[in-house]
């Protein structure tokens, strides 16, 4: 089945660590994009990519990095940098813009929680 | 720099009637995409309805459509004979044309109550 895949569903990691999220999907898709979600602020954009071994920084980029070496991965880093790195946090993809094919895919979400 | 703008934080809605859920957006672009996604309590996103912004026809899906007003930014979901599957939150969302960013709204959360 194609899809687009984050893991671990939750993760727990001790203050001043840093974490990498995992994100892969089979879609063929070229457009990858990171989101942080926190209650009654709606989702906002931390990185994305259009094309492979490209990624612009988001609306909340401090605090976080991102690679894109393969198409069909695009981790996210949470640093110790980041303040308040507790968050649902949500990986998508899309055609891209070239096929005009806007719709984004999202995955199931990661919980992270720092203690 | 884009923004989108959801205004109505919360709104409930009698099962069969119809509601609609406001949108704003600001962008000096005149080619873009703006969408609705839904987010039920099971966090998944789905997507409900998209609009392509060089298309003067607003955009329908089964029970879902949309008022899209160019000129005013706005872009709001109407939903008919709401169903209690329906209740979940609604995010507006707005992607660039020229560098495919996307971005979304602050959400309204919506219940249909029977």
């Amino acid at each position: 089945d194609g899809g687009i895949t984050q893991s671990p569903k939750y993760l727990f990691r001790k203050e001043g660590q840093n974490v990498t999220l995992s994100c892969e999907q089979n879609l063929n898709h070229d457009a990858m994009y990171w989101y942080r979600q926190d209650p009654g602020q709606g989702l906002r954009l931390i990185y994305y990519s259009q094309i492979v071994n490209d990624f612009q920084k988001g609306d909340i980029a401090e605090g976080y990095s991102v690679s894109r070496e393969k198409k069909e991965s695009f981790p996210l880093t949470v640093t110790s940098a980041q303040k308040n790195p507790t968050a649902f946090y949500l990986c998508a993809s899309s055609m891209g813009l070239l096929l005009r094919s806007t719709e984004a895919f999202f995955g199931q979400g990661t919980r992270l929680t720092v203690v | 720099a884009q923004t989108v703008t959801q205004s109505q934080p919360e709104m409930s809605v009698q099962e069969a009637e119809t509601v609609t859920l406001s949108c704003t957006y600001d962008t000096s672009e005149n080619n873009y995409y703006l969408f609705w996604y839904k987010q039920p309590p099971s966090r998944q996103m789905i997507l409900v309805i998209r609009q392509e912004a060089y298309k003067q026809q607003n955009a329908t899906e089964n029970r879902f459509s949309v008022n899209f007003q160019k000129a005013a930014k706005s872009f709001s979901l109407k939903i008919s004979d709401s169903q209690l599957g329906d209740t979940a939150m609604y995010f507006c969302a707005f992607m660039s044309g020229r560098e495919g960013k996307l971005i979304f709204g602050q959400g309204t959360e919506l219940s249909v109550k029977p």
